[in-house]
């Protein structure tokens, strides 16, 4: 699976757009990017994954470059329970029973 | 409700003493993992399984046992824990191919 890099940590108000960027440059064709997120100690919750088109569904959108080397996760309306580590995973879509590399993440702070 | 659920949720133990984790999944899923996550080494998989009776070493196995005779069920066994061996445990399914992985909340053992 390819590597991934995001900023260790990022602060956004309460309510505004928070927007969480990753890196993957050597990313290959059949890799899917997905993110998750976790909150203090608790299991990493799923959030969304595309491939090259932008997704979104109820919990953030997903932004994917032309080029696929890099996207950003987008949470429209921060509050405060988003406060998390953020992580962006790329992995091949069969891959479902090996390793995940979660990497550090990005920390996000949401602030009122 | 669609779940992954361990047991126990908190562990303290003594070296040597053999101790099981248990993970059971209730989404019909065929693909489970276990992960341990520690500071500054992010989540790192031990062990995971495709199927029935089908288990694979994951980047940490040393020290792990697993067993896989039921679908919903996909223990972790420490035969004779180490002080190494404390950590915050993840187990993990998913349905497979692109699908997201489903964390537990997590089993936090401490072995003195």
């Amino acid at each position: 699976d390819a590597k991934t890099t995001q900023p260790t940590s990022m602060d956004c108000a309460e309510g505004r757009a928070a927007n969480l960027p990753c890196n993957h440059s050597t990313i290959s064709g059949n890799e899917y990017v997905y993110w998750y997120r976790q909150i203090h100690s608790q299991g990493p919750q799923y959030i969304i994954h595309g491939l090259k088109n932008n997704e979104t569904n109820e919990m953030a959108s997903l932004i994917i470059t032309e080029d696929r080397k890099s996207s950003t996760l987008i949470l429209p309306h921060a509050t405060l329970r988003d406060t998390a580590v953020y992580y962006c995973i790329v992995r091949v879509a069969n891959n479902a029973g090996n390793m995940l590399t979660f990497g550090g993440g990005t920390r996000l702070m949401v602030k009122p | 409700e669609a779940q992954v659920t361990q047991n126990p949720r908190y562990l303290i133990t003594v070296t040597g003493k053999k101790l099981t984790v248990t993970c059971s999944q209730n989404m019909n899923h065929e693909y489970m993992s276990w992960y341990r996550q520690d500071p500054g080494l992010g989540l790192r998989q031990i062990y995971y399984s495709m199927n029935v009776e089908v288990t694979d070493k994951g980047d940490v196995p040393e020290g792990y046992k697993v067993s896989r005779k039921e679908k919903r069920n996909f223990p972790l066994i420490l035969e004779s824990p180490s002080p190494n061996q404390t950590s915050l445990y993840f187990c993990a399914s998913t349905k497979g191919y692109g699908s997201p992985l489903h964390f537990g909340n997590g089993t936090r053992l401490t072995v003195t």
